[in-house]
């Protein structure tokens, strides 16, 4: 079964560090990009930040942007996030998400997030 | 960035009847160079993870019903239900992937009557 499981979350001070892992099974992890999105409590969702399948390429919500580092490791198949600085707005459940290529009639991919782990959660407070 | 704003934000539907979610975003998704316009669909089911509904406006997802139908060009976009179930209760979300930050729309909660 393809599936994501995330872990690394709790309770965290403002101005801590906590790295968040994201376990990929069933699957070539390598293949694939993959997108962190949190979601506040009660609110809506925000796309955090993505990593190409080479690892090269990296993006970040202006939001996280300095603060916040993604990565993978292929060797067993992870996804993480290290988030520093922390403040209580980064307060969220935190779910990795892989981007699947579907192909197309023209021979190109068009990217979309098929799967989601369950999610884990990350507390800010004092 | 791109801002996606959805309407209505709160939908009562009675099971049967049709329901439509409008999403119109600050900037064109359409991609000029591949030709692709870059909005999804999603839907978080109450106490689940979000799962993708619709790609690249109009494409179903696997295991996606075909009562579930996406429109749209440019900065306009509709996601249709042809006939409410009680199990398409939860929010359902629009997102832009034309460019980097990707944002959502703030969501759209569908309700059974």
């Amino acid at each position: 079964e393809v599936q994501l499981v995330e872990s690394g979350g709790g309770l965290v001070k403002p101005g801590g560090s906590v790295r968040l892992s994201c376990a990929g099974f069933g699957f070539t992890f390598s293949s694939y990009t993959f997108n962190w999105v949190r979601q506040a409590p009660g609110k809506g969702l925000e796309w955090v930040s993505s990593i190409s399948s080479s690892g090269i390429f990296k993006y970040y919500a202006d939001s996280v942007k300095g603060r916040f580092s993604i990565s993978r490791d292929e060797a067993n198949s992870s996804l993480f996030l290290q988030m520093n600085s922390l403040r209580a707005e980064d307060t969220a459940v935190y779910y990795c998400a892989r981007d699947y290529p579907f192909s197309s009639v023209s021979g190109d991919y068009y990217y979309g997030m098929d799967v989601w782990g369950q999610g884990t959660t990350v507390t800010v407070s004092s | 960035e791109i801002v996606m704003t959805q309407t209505p934000l709160s939908l009562p539907v009675t099971p049967g009847e049709p329901a439509s979610i409008s999403c119109s975003s600050s900037q064109s998704l359409l991609d000029s160079d591949d030709g692709n316009t870059y909005l999804d669909w999603y839907l978080q089911k109450p106490g689940q993870s979000p799962h993708l509904l619709i790609y690249k406006v109009s494409y179903r997802a696997s295991g996606i019903p075909d009562r579930f139908s996406g429109s749209g060009s440019g900065t306009h976009f509709t996601l249709k239900i042809t006939r409410v179930e009680a199990e398409d209760v939860g929010v359902f979300y629009c997102m832009q992937r034309i460019k980097f930050p990707f944002t959502f729309g703030q969501g759209t909660r569908l309700e059974i009557k």
